[in-house]
Order: structure tokens, then C-alpha cells, then sequence
């Protein structure tokens, strides 16, 4: 059973349009959550985070949002760029004894047409 | 130079053989994790370890080996690959396990 769910595969924004991705979680254990970006041919990068004590944390172009409620992340790209298309996966954290490690989301495609 | 380096980035084996991905990183992290990447999968998480003396089981461990020789090590091993390990495979890293850094992937095919 997926803890991290990201239901969109694919999502195509105009450039200089609000690109809006979205992230569901099931385990209320996750306090950290996280968005990498990855480009084809390399690894996955960080791009922004955020704790369970916050609701909105903000970088530059790029802005999370947490619902914890809903169990409910999402990422807001403003304006889109076209070197904003990559595969972006969510992913959440949650501390077990000391340890701490990611559950990643399946991922969603990115495209942002010029 | 990367943080995290792979070798191979790309190989292609037959049903049966043996084989080896390499990780090695210059961050200094004591933690580094194997994880496999699918189409529509996302990335699941193969074998991870804390420290030279400690490697734990991920949630797709099955068919895989891991050693940790230092660490700035972390092999991976497909004692005798099936096509359906065909995937492309991710080294990370971090320290007390936030903000992974990963390595530039290896694309494997299982023939």
C-alpha cells in the first residue's frame, strides 16, 4: 500500500502559467516532507521542503503547501518555465527511533509548453 | 567531481549472470540507500545502511545483495538477474536522514 501518493502521471502547464502539483499521504507518522525534481539522465535534486509544524514554506518561484487535515501536499510553481519540465516526486519523513528515511511518491511529469 | 558517483551508468546482462552497481560519495554521510526506479513506481527503496556495520532490508529487497565496504561504499549485487530487475537504479546519501543527494542513476537491462 502506497503511504505517498501522487495520482496525476502527467500534467502540461503554458509557460508563465501557475503549475500546481499535488501529493497525498496516509501515514500521520510523516512530520518532514519533500519535493525533488529530476531531470531524464540524472538524479533526482532537492527543490523545497517543509516541516508538519508549518503550512506554506516559499522559495523564489516554487511554494509548498501542507494540509494536514487532508493529509495533503502541494507544489506551486509560479510563473512556469520551460526548464520546469522534469518528473517531480513528493516525498515524507518520519523519525523511527533515531533513524530517519524517505518514502517517495510514484511522480508526476511535468511539462510546461513554451 | 559528483557527490555520489555510479558506475556503470548503463549495462546490459544476460538472464542469469551476476552483477555489481557501485556507489561511492565524497559528502562524508554515513547513510546511503539503493533505491530502483519504475514507470509509475516512483522510487522504492531497495537496502539502505547507517554505518559500515549496519545495512537493513528495504521494501523490495528480493533478488538483491548489498556490501558496504566503507563509507564512502555501497555495492549493490543482482546475485542472478531476471528481466524484471530491468530498471534504472539510484545511490543516495545523507546525513541523519534528511535531504537525500543522489547519484546519477545506473539504466540496467536484464536481456
Amino acid at each position: 500500500d502506497q503511504q505517498v501518493k501522487q495520482n496525476s502521471p502527467s500534467l502540461s502547464v503554458q509557460e508563465g502559467r501557475i503549475s500546481i502539483l499535488n501529493c497525498d499521504y496516509t501515514n500521520s507518522m510523516f512530520d518532514y516532507f519533500l519535493w525533488y525534481k529530476k531531470y531524464p539522465a540524472e538524479g533526482p535534486t532537492f527543490l523545497i521542503s517543509i516541516s508538519s509544524i508549518k503550512d506554506k514554506n516559499e522559495d523564489g518561484r516554487f511554494t509548498v503547501f501542507l494540509n494536514k487535515s487532508a493529509k495533503h501536499l502541494s507544489l506551486h510553481i509560479v510563473p512556469s518555465q520551460p526548464g520546469d519540465s522534469a518528473v517531480y516526486f513528493c516525498a515524507a519523513s518520519a523519525r523511527s527511533g533515531s533513524a530517519r528515511q524517505l518514502t517517495f511518491g510514484s511522480g508526476t511529469q511535468l511539462t510546461v509548453l513554451p | 567531481d559528483a557527490d555520489v558517483t555510479q558506475t556503470p551508468r548503463n549495462r546490459i546482462t544476460k538472464t542469469g549472470k551476476r552483477i555489481m552497481l557501485e556507489c561511492s560519495q565524497t559528502k562524508g554521510h554515513d547513510r546511503m540507500y539503493w533505491y530502483r526506479q519504475d514507470p509509475g513506481l516512483g522510487l522504492r527503496l531497495i537496502y539502505y545502511s547507517f554505518d559500515v556495520k549496519d545495512i537493513n532490508k528495504g521494501e523490495i529487497s528480493d533478488g538483491y545483495s548489498v556490501s558496504r565496504q566503507a563509507q564512502a561504499k555501497f555495492s549493490l549485487s543482482l546475485e542472478s538477474a531476471i528481466p524484471n530487475q530491468t530498471a534504472l537504479y539510484f545511490c543516495a546519501t545523507s546525513e541523519a536522514g534528511w535531504g537525500y543527494t543522489f547519484g546519477s542513476g545506473t539504466r540496467l537491462t536484464v536481456v
